[in-house]
């Protein structure tokens, strides 16, 4: 089974550009999250889609961050204008519903570095 | 609101000696708990859960964990620590809020060091 696909795996722009970020879930899984980890840190919660729909935006910063997820299946995460403290890397996690659904997988994660 | 509590940011072990990492949580309900691994520069692996079934848990690699109500942890135990084992390990909590919002809450994780 395909796991959480993500992409670029690395990427540096400079502050006030933007970038964006793709995420593909695993196939099947309705339900998408995107995190943010900054270094030596956990990752925290930015938001989490089910199907094509955002069930929690809620940590999500709107005014430079915005995420769809327009067929229900694979995400964009974008950042304008970036940051410095957006330096981190950003994971994309699915699971499928019900209660084999418990268990949420995580991609390898897109490292963002904004100079 | 649920979170969890890492009590040590550091843990250094001898290989071959055991491993304890732990964790604390603080829930309203009946919680949904998780220990991910995470090796440099890769992603994270889901190590084991638990989910109100079993208060003793088996996972890979041989790690396992315990769920204690009274005590409101959940700490992680290895029997023997090998090289391999060298990461940063996170406690996680399920936080459902309301609406089918339930992502996942991190503790800012304890680096484990393996002492040759």
């Amino acid at each position: 089974e395909a796991g959480v696909a993500q992409s670029p795996r690395y990427k540096i722009i400079e502050k006030r550009q933007s970038v964006a970020f793709w995420c593909n879930p695993i196939s099947g899984h309705a339900t998408l999250y995107w995190y943010q980890q900054i270094l030596g840190q956990g990752p925290k919660l930015l938001i989490q889609f089910q199907n094509n729909g955002v069930v929690d935006d809620s940590q999500l910063p709107k005014d430079r961050f915005s995420a769809e997820r327009l067929k229900g299946v694979d995400s964009t995460l974008k950042i304008q204008p970036a940051k410095l403290e957006d330096s981190a890397v950003y994971l994309c996690a699915s699971r499928s519903t019900g209660y084999s659904g418990n268990t949420i997988y995580f991609g390898e994660g897109s490292w963002l570095t904004v100079v | 609101a649920q979170s969890v509590t890492q009590l040590d940011s550091h843990v250094s072990v001898s290989e071959g000696t055991p491993v304890l990492l732990r964790c604390n949580y603080s829930s309203s309900y009946s919680p949904s708990l998780f220990w991910y691994v995470q090796h440099p520069n890769k992603g994270l692996q889901l190590l084991l859960k638990y989910t109100s079934a079993a208060t003793l848990v088996k996972g890979i690699n041989g790690f396992e964990a315990e769920f204690k109500k009274s005590e409101t942890s959940f700490h992680l135990t290895k029997p023997s620590a090998h090289m391999s084992d060298a990461a940063e390990y996170f406690c996680v909590v399920r936080s459902y809020s309301g609406g089918g919002a339930d992502g996942l809450t991190f503790g800012k994780g304890t680096h484990l060091i393996i002492q040759p």
